[in-house]
């Protein structure tokens, strides 16, 4: 079984303020690193697919890092918005994806 | 363009019932997954259907089974319900199945409680 750790499980941040989590997993026969945000009320949604190591994507306010020789990903939130309040989860892929629990994020305004 | 449809959004059933949930993918999609999230927890993977055949499975038991049609639809069933089944079941469409950067296209979910 793939164990796949996520910190922290919540957090709440200021508006305006940045942020950012870990996804840990196990570094041997990597393949992908996926990260969804998943908001109240909606489906999971697809944020990022990496497969390389040392690998950044950006997606607006949105980015993410992957170290595959550590097994480790950063996910980053520049100048949060409330509408970025989400759970945020990450899935390594070695023959299917895995998930973490999560990170649940609360933007206040 | 529709996405992933899943039906019903809610069901309530009793211990030692049989439910089965529906799940439509992505126009275009051909691989079918599902996955059971309990409270608290990230999604956990129950079983992937490509061409209407079970091609992975979690650490599920055989009481959760499930079905691919020709038009690619699947239907997740769980016998003999245990208090412990209580879920959101989601389902995810995807093109291809075993590629690792195929992103997954998640239904809402079928809230499921057992009583």
């Amino acid at each position: 079984i793939l164990n796949v750790e996520q910190s922290p499980q919540s957090l709440h941040v200021q508006e305006g303020d940045s942020t950012n989590f870990t996804c840990s997993f196990p570094s041997s026969n990597f393949y992908a690193l996926h990260w969804y945000r998943w908001e109240t009320a909606k489906s999971p949604e697809a944020l990022f697919v990496m497969t390389l190591n040392g690998d950044e994507k950006k997606k607006g306010r949105i980015s993410a890092t992957l170290n595959t020789k550590e097994g480790y990903s950063y996910l980053y939130i520049k100048g949060s918005q409330p509408e970025d309040s989400a759970t945020y989860l990450c899935a390594p892929h070695r023959n299917k994806l895995t998930f973490g629990g999560g990170t649940r994020v609360l933007v206040k305004p | 363009d529709a996405g992933v449809t899943q039906s019903p959004t809610h069901l309530i059933k009793t211990r030692g019932q049989q439910v089965t949930l529906r799940c439509s993918p992505k126009s275009g999609h051909d691989t079918v997954s599902w996955y059971q999230q309990a409270l608290g927890q990230g999604p956990q993977f129950i079983f992937q259907y490509y061409e209407e055949e079970e091609r992975q499975r979690g650490n599920f038991p055989d009481r959760f089974s499930g079905h691919q049609f020709p038009n690619y639809s699947s239907e997740l069933n769980v016998n003999a319900l245990l208090l412990g089944d209580s879920a959101l079941y989601l389902c995810a469409s995807s093109f291809r199945t075993g590629s690792p950067n195929e992103k997954l296209f998640f239904g809402s979910g079928t809230q499921l409680s057992v009583l």
